[in-house]
Order: C-alpha cells, then sequence, then structure tokens
C-alpha cells in the first residue's frame, strides 16, 4: 500500500523568510504532484513532476522530486502572505494512472506579517 | 470557462435518507473521479470513470453508488446516508489517466445528522 506523508503538518513562517515542505511516500513512483487549497476552496494545481531529478518553479514556489529517496520538496522563498494556503502532495502510483493518484495529509502554511 | 462544476454545494441529510451530487465537466475529460476530504486527512478516492458508461471502485466505495450516463457528467449518490458520510466531495476530471493534471470541482459540503 503506498502511504504519503508529509511534513510538517502545521507551518507558521514570517515573511519573507524562506522554508521546505517534505513530501515522502513508500513504494516506487516518479509521478507526483503538488496541489493547493485556500480555504474552502477547491485544489489548485501548481507542480506536475515526472521524473528522477525534475525540478519546477513558478513565482515564489520551487518543487523537486527524487525518485530514489522517494522525496519531493516544496520550497517556499522569501515568503508573502498571498502563499497562505493548505499544500497537498499526491503521489501516482508505478504503472497506474491518476485513478491510483494517494495524497497526503497537507501542510497548513500560515504567513504571518 | 466553467471547468468542473459540482451540485449542490452544501447539503443536510438525515441518516438514512438518500441523495445525488451530480458532478458536470466542460472539457471533453475521459476520466472523472469522486474524492472526499475528512479534517487532518488527504483526498481519497471513492469511485472513478475511465470514460462514459464505465465506473470502478476507488480506495473508499462502500456506501456510495456512481454512474457516468454521459461523458460531461460523473453523479455520485448516497443510498442511505450514514454520519461517517459526513465529508468534502470534489469532484474532479482529467483528459486520460496518468502524467497529467487533475482539475477539481469546488466541493459539496455535506452534513448527515
Amino acid at each position: 500500500e503506498l502511504k504519503v506523508e508529509q511534513n510538517p503538518l502545521f507551518l507558521s513562517m514570517q515573511e519573507g523568510k524562506n522554508y521546505t515542505i517534505y513530501c515522502n511516500y513508500s513504494t516506487t513512483s516518479d509521478r507526483l504532484y503538488w496541489y493547493r487549497q485556500d480555504p474552502g476552496k477547491s485544489l489548485e494545481s501548481l507542480f506536475v513532476l515526472l521524473s528522477n531529478g525534475a525540478v519546477k518553479q513558478e513565482g515564489r514556489l520551487m518543487a523537486s522530486l527524487d525518485t530514489k529517496a522517494r522525496l519531493s520538496t516544496l520550497h517556499i522563498t522569501a515568503a508573502v502572505h498571498d502563499l497562505s494556503a493548505t499544500y497537498f502532495c499526491a503521489v501516482e502510483k508505478a504503472n497506474f494512472g491518476n485513478e491510483k493518484l494517494t495524497f497526503g495529509t497537507g501542510t497548513r502554511l500560515t504567513i504571518i506579517p | 470557462n466553467a471547468g468542473v462544476t459540482q451540485t449542490p454545494k452544501f447539503r443536510v441529510l438525515k441518516t438514512g435518507q438518500s441523495m445525488t451530487l451530480l458532478c458536470a465537466q466542460d472539457m471533453n475529460h475521459e476520466y472523472m473521479y469522486w474524492y472526499r476530504q475528512d479534517p487532518g486527512m488527504g483526498l481519497r478516492l471513492i469511485h472513478y470513470s475511465v470514460g462514459e458508461g464505465t465506473t470502478a471502485k476507488g480506495e473508499v466505495p462502500d456506501g456510495y453508488n456512481v454512474s457516468r450516463l454521459k461523458k460531461q457528467n460523473f453523479l455520485l449518490g448516497l443510498e442511505s446516508a450514514a454520519p461517517s458520510q459526513t465529508s468534502v466531495y470534489f469532484c474532479a476530471s482529467s483528459p486520460f489517466s496518468g502524467k497529467n493534471t487533475i482539475y477539481f470541482g469546488e466541493g459539496s459540503w455535506l452534513t448527515v445528522v
């Protein structure tokens, strides 16, 4: 059974600081997705990582994937209040498609002015 | 651009009542999904469909039924609602399986009393 763990579960940080959210998973996979969810809203796709060593950046967010370590990171640079949200990683089980996505429990990020 | 639309957005049911959640997508996607989200947990797949006329069980299918009579619609039914089915339900769709983004609806908040 594929298990996906995120840490930390809660993160409160000051504006302007850098931090990293970690996503570990338990079985072979080379497909990982990051989503953002604002309170009471739907999930918005941030990144799709499809190979070992994949790195993608959008604004102050950068995501990477290390399939050998079974680890993805979401790095936040110089945080701003607008980045406050819950971030989910989701891992696609090898040899299956989206129907075998397993989501992490989420990291609730709060940026303090 | 409507994307994925869910109705209703909010509903309160009494234990034992039945109801249907409707999901509609206008992106001509083949795959559609129903997830539930509970506090402190990631999304869990209830049922999914790989095309018109097909359905399959996900991770937590018990107590739910689905139908995909038209490509653009995916219905989730609760035949006899239980308090354990109090949750936020998300419908989603994707063009095909794997290596691509899943697009989520805005969620349906269901409370069973």
